[in-house]
């Protein structure tokens, strides 16, 4: 059975840093995409960051993180993680750790988030 | 960057009624949508992959239909546990992944 769990969450200044992490089990870590997905107190879901199957060094983030958040993996120890800089109000939610399913054709990749964690979370306030 | 829009916001609907939920894409995503369900204090969960797709696990009275701009999910028959909240997401162009705003089943 998947199982994500994700630490690392708290509280946080503005322009603070925090690094989460994601424990990975159940599955062949090293074969999957894997995401970070945000829920903001009473609201919807937002993607922010893509990292490929080790291997695969492809990364992607939403604009509102690009230069502030890195996302990383090490498949040697099952965990993803998410380096989180010049953290700003706006940040404040759930972050989700997310598993990636689907694939590719044509020189392009479809991936759905098959397995989430339980999340942390990450308020930004002084 | 493609919006995705949920309709309605709620939906009220008695228990062993069929609730339709409908999600819009700005531009056209192919089958690449995918449905999930959330409930209060959890994580969402997949039920739904390639428009029409059920995830494992999931049951029968639920349904995906559409393709292009246009889609729909169906719960056949409304159990006690179907009430929460479910999201579409669209995962053809990207980055970014998009979600819809989500739509409240609740019990009327």
């Amino acid at each position: 059975e998947v199982e994500l769990v994700e630490s690392g969450g708290g509280l946080v200044q503005p322009g603070g840093s925090l690094r989460l992490s994601c424990a990975a089990s159940g599955f062949t870590f090293s074969l999957y995409s894997m995401n970070w997905v945000r829920q903001a107190p009473g609201k919807g879901l937002e993607w922010v960051s893509y990292i490929g199957s080790s291997g695969d060094n492809t990364i992607h983030y939403v604009d509102s993180v690009k230069g502030r958040f890195i996302i990383s993996r090490d498949s040697a120890k099952n965990s993803l993680f998410l380096q989180m800089n010049s953290l700003r109000d706006e940040d404040t939610a759930l972050y989700f750790c997310v598993k990636g399913m689907g694939y590719c054709s044509g020189g392009s990749c479809y991936n759905w988030f098959d397995s989430w964690g339980q999340g942390t979370l990450v308020t930004v306030s002084s | 960057e493609i919006v995705m829009t949920q309709s309605p916001a709620t939906l009220s609907v008695s228990p062993g009624e069929r609730a339709t939920l409908s999600c819009r894409a700005s531009q056209s995503v192919n089958s690449h949508l995918a449905w999930y369900q959330q409930k209060p204090g959890q994580a969402p969960r997949l039920l739904i992959y390639g428009a029409s797709t059920r995830a494992t696990g999931i049951p029968a009275r639920f349904s995906g239909s559409g393709s292009g701009t246009e889609f729909t999910l169906t719960i056949s028959s409304l159990q006690s546990e179907d009430f929460a909240v479910y999201y579409c997401q669209q995962y053809n162009n990207w980055p970014p992944y998009t979600f819809g705003q989500g739509t409240k089943l609740e019990i009327e």
